[in-house]
């Protein structure tokens, strides 16, 4: 079945630039999502692109995609406190179920 | 617009017990799909509804089942509760189409006693 990976772990400083990584191995997968997650909460769609894209940029977002390596990244500038959460990216392949990554555990130092 | 809303959010139950779970999609969403969330197994799709039928389906035993309504709103319900079944369970809701953003509700959190 579908496997998407991540780093469970990343810790950046105030102002920074955080780079999150995603690996998946669907070649069909058509749309590729990242989610937040706070504690006591559910997850939040930051943003998502589809599969023909290369890069999508929204505010302090700037998703890459490398198809041919099946490589995903979410690089949040100037990163905050509040930026502090676990993500999740997440694939599909056109129906209605997304495959979901174990989770990067973002820590902001202030 | 209000955003996915889902029902209780905390419940404690026993084993051998049945819970059932309520969820109501963002107006005009009609497509509704559950998640579990476990620490162990991370988050795994149990099933979607679309116009009251099950479209998709994962790879759940026969204990978890759902239903949609006429205005969309979906239940869940697991019968015959075991300790394993402890989890957030997440409500998502699209508006239908394929490839379409879902967008999820804060979950029911369920602990099996």
């Amino acid at each position: 079945g579908e496997d998407v990976e991540q780093s469970l772990f990343l810790s950046v400083r105030e102002g920074d630039s955080s780079v999150i990584n995603c690996t998946y191995t669907d070649s069909s997968s058509t749309y590729l999502y990242w989610y937040k997650q706070e504690p006591g909460a559910g997850l939040q769609l930051l943003t998502y692109i589809f599969s023909n894209m290369d890069m999508k940029q929204d505010q302090r977002l700037t998703v890459l995609l490398n198809k041919k390596d099946k490589h995903l990244s979410l690089r949040i500038a100037d990163t905050q406190t509040g930026d502090s959460a676990i993500y999740f990216c997440a694939d599909t392949t056109g129906a209605n179920n997304l495959f979901f990554g174990t989770g990067t555990r973002l820590t902001v130092i202030p | 617009k209000a955003g996915v809303t889902q029902t209780p959010r905390y419940l404690i139950k026993t084993r051998g017990q049945q819970v059932t779970l309520s969820c109501s999609p963002i107006s005009g969403h009609r497509s509704v799909s559950w998640y579990q969330q476990t620490p162990g197994q991370g988050l795994q799709f149990l099933f979607e509804y679309f116009s009251e039928t099950q479209r998709n389906k994962g790879n759940f035993p026969g204990r978890f089942s759902g239903r949609q309504f006429s205005n969309s709103r979906s239940e869940m319900n697991v019968s015959t509760l075991e300790l394993g079944d402890s989890a957030l369970y997440l409500c998502a809701s699209s508006e239908g189409g394929s490839n379409q953003p879902q967008h999820f509700g804060d979950g029911t959190r369920l602990s099996i006693l």
